[in-house]
């Protein structure tokens, strides 16, 4: 089944305790993004990547890091969480040209930030 | 300003009745328009794409105005399914836009 998942699903943790968050995808996407959702704000992009090796900031990137050592995977670093990250987080991944094919999203992961 | 923007609602209709929403997007070089469908907090997907000429998809239709740079959504013979938050989402300067959503209820 072509999916994209992330782990944990859920997380409450405390400030400052790194933690990673993990995006895998089986459908041999080039471009991967890291998405958070605040109510009334819609969802933004943290980061995004093109292909292995190859990321670029999105509209929110403080507080956060990615890297993209494989293709099927995108995992989202926060090296020393604040309660502002407290967030609805999503992976998303899609095929091809930049942005006219569907992107596929993850479950979400609800991260809570004391 | 914010790049995407619609109407939060919610639009709270019963079933079998037309429901119609817009949302407005300020880069007017933007290439791409899609409807991404959002129930409760879990992973939004692809509703359709928005093409220049307008599409329609079995109850939904969609509608691209350059000019005044908005799209909408018209959903026939609503059904309890359609209950959920719609999202708007526009391509710009090599990023997707995403507005905060348009909330439907569709109540019996």
């Amino acid at each position: 089944e072509a999916q994209v998942t992330q782990n944990p699903r859920y997380l409450i943790t405390v400030t400052g305790k790194k933690l990673t968050v993990t995006c895998s995808q089986n459908m041999n996407h080039e471009y991967m993004s890291w998405y958070r959702q605040d109510p009334g704000l819609g969802l933004r992009q943290i980061y995004y990547s093109m292909n292995v090796e190859v990321t670029d900031k999105g509209d929110v990137p403080e507080g956060y890091k990615v890297s993209r050592k494989e293709k099927r995977n995108f995992p989202l670093i926060l090296e020393s969480p604040s309660p502002n990250q407290t967030s609805l987080y999503f992976c998303a991944s899609w095929r091809g040209d930049l942005f006219t094919y569907e992107q596929y999203f993850g479950p979400g992961t609800r991260l809570t930030v004391t | 300003r914010k790049e995407v923007e619609q109407d939060p609602g919610p639009f709270n209709v019963p079933e079998g009745a037309t429901v119609a929403f817009n949302c407005t997007y300020s880069n007017s070089a933007s290439q791409s328009f899609f409807w991404y469908r959002q129930d409760c907090r879990k992973e939004p997907k692809l509703l359709m794409s928005v093409y220049s000429s307008g599409n329609e998809d079995g109850r939904f239709t969609a509608q691209l105005n350059r000019a005044s740079q908005y799209i909408s959504l018209l959903i026939r013979d609503s059904k309890l399914s359609d209950s959920a938050t719609y999202l708007c989402v526009v391509n710009g300067d090599y990023k997707l836009s995403f507005g905060a959503g348009t909330t439907v209820t569709v109540r019996a």
